[in-house]
Parts: structure tokens; C-alpha cells; sequence
């Protein structure tokens, strides 16, 4: 099994709609999440953290759910620009390396 | 701040070739760390430093790749010789100290080898 595992789509939404996906990983130890953005050809650049109460930044929502197993990430009237990859990121402890999901490719159509 | 500078940015060679893969952090992070990327493996850590002391290289695939980072401000990435499995985008990224549980991680452009 896969330390982290994501649906990797692609999603295809239309511009306005509301969708969500989600992350499992396999450490229970795990003590910090991301959601990373990954444009075409590009590199990843961090979209937000994910704290254990839920964290939202404009149209976009982060959950954890330790006894699950999992954090997702919901995004609210999405837009054109948001076709990207979305990368979910696990990290044990401060003082082991990051997991990166495989990602879930999202495309918005007009 | 120019961000996490990489070069070069493509390179392509052949089989059997050194191939050396450059980056420099971001001025003040003291965290590097090196991803490799395809589309049946995702992204991989390869290794990762910190304060310049290499400290979890168990993602680097075998003895053909190597790693260093002899100062703050610049590492390498060696695949001697390289293969064409070895065909990749391949990222440095920096962060500030390794101690916070949620710093970020800032990614250069990558490089993005082709091994003939």
C-alpha cells in the first residue's frame, strides 16, 4: 500500500461547480498535511496547510480526519485557473521526509 | 529574492554519459532537498540536507546517482553514468530550518533530463 494515495482523475467540472477530493495515508504517526498545486510543466507550489480543525482560504477547504485516515481538500465556484494537479503531502514528524501523493488532475471546462 | 535557481533547466544526453544537475536554495533556507518526477512514479524524494549535511538519502535510486552540497548556496545532483530509465524532471526545492512541522517547501523550475 501506498504511504499516500490519491484518486488521480482527472476530475472534469464545470466552471462554477463545487468539487472536492481526497487523500488517505497510511501512518497514523502522520503529524502535518499540505495540499500542493502542480500547473502543466511546472513546479509545485504550496496551496495551503492542513490543520486538525479545518482550515479555509477564500473558496478553499481543508479537512483532516485522523481516525480515517485522511485530509480533502473542496473547492468552491471553481474557475478556469484552477485546472491544475493537486498534490496532497504528508509529513510524520518534523524530523522525517515529506510524502507526496501521485496527485489528482482537476480540469475545469468553460 | 530570485527563488530556487536550477540549471539546466533541459538536458539531453546519451546513455553512459555524466550527466550533473545544479541548484541553488533560497538565500537564508538551510533545508534542500531533491525530487525526482515522472508520470508513472510521481514525485520522489531523492535525498534531502540539512545545514549542508546530507541527512535521509534512502529515495536515491542506486550507486549511479550522488549528492552533495558543499556550501549554503549550491548543490549538485551526479547520475554517472546515466541510463535512460533515468529520464526524469528532476527538482530542488529549499525550505527554512527543518525543526517546524509545517514549513514550506519553495520548488525551482526543475530540470527536465532525457536520456538517449
Amino acid at each position: 500500500r501506498k504511504e499516500v494515495e490519491q484518486d488521480p482523475g482527472p476530475f472534469n467540472v464545470p466552471e462554477g461547480a463545487t468539487v472536492a477530493f481526497n487523500c488517505t495515508y497510511s501512518n497514523s504517526a502522520s503529524q502535518s498535511f499540505f495540499w500542493y498545486r502542480q500547473d502543466c510543466r511546472k513546479e509545485p507550489k504550496l496551496l495551503m496547510s492542513v490543520y486538525s480543525s479545518g482550515n479555509e482560504d477564500g473558496r478553499f477547504t481543508a479537512q483532516l480526519n485522523r481516525a480515517s485516515q485522511y485530509i480533502s481538500l473542496l473547492i468552491r465556484d471553481s474557475k478556469l485557473s484552477d485546472s491544475a494537479t493537486y498534490l496532497c503531502v504528508v509529513r510524520v514528524s518534523s524530523a522525517s521526509k515529506i510524502i507526496f501523493g501521485s496527485g489528482t488532475r482537476l480540469s475545469i471546462r468553460p | 529574492d530570485a527563488g530556487v535557481i536550477q540549471s539546466p533547466r533541459h538536458e539531453v544526453t546519451e546513455m553512459g554519459q555524466e550527466v550533473t544537475l545544479r541548484c541553488k536554495p533560497i538565500s537564508g533556507h538551510n533545508s534542500l532537498f531533491w525530487y525526482r518526477q515522472t508520470m508513472m512514479r510521481g514525485l520522489e524524494l531523492l535525498i534531502y540536507f540539512n545545514n549542508n549535511v546530507p541527512i535521509d538519502d534512502s529515495g536515491m535510486p542506486e550507486d549511479r546517482f550522488s549528492a552533495k552540497m558543499p556550501n549554503a548556496s549550491f548543490s549538485t545532483l551526479k547520475i554517472q553514468p546515466s541510463e535512460p530509465r533515468d529520464s526524469a524532471v528532476y527538482f530542488c526545492a529549499s525550505s527554512t530550518a527543518g525543526g517546524a512541522l509545517y514549513n514550506e517547501q519553495f520548488f525551482g523550475p526543475g530540470t527536465r533530463l532525457t536520456v538517449l
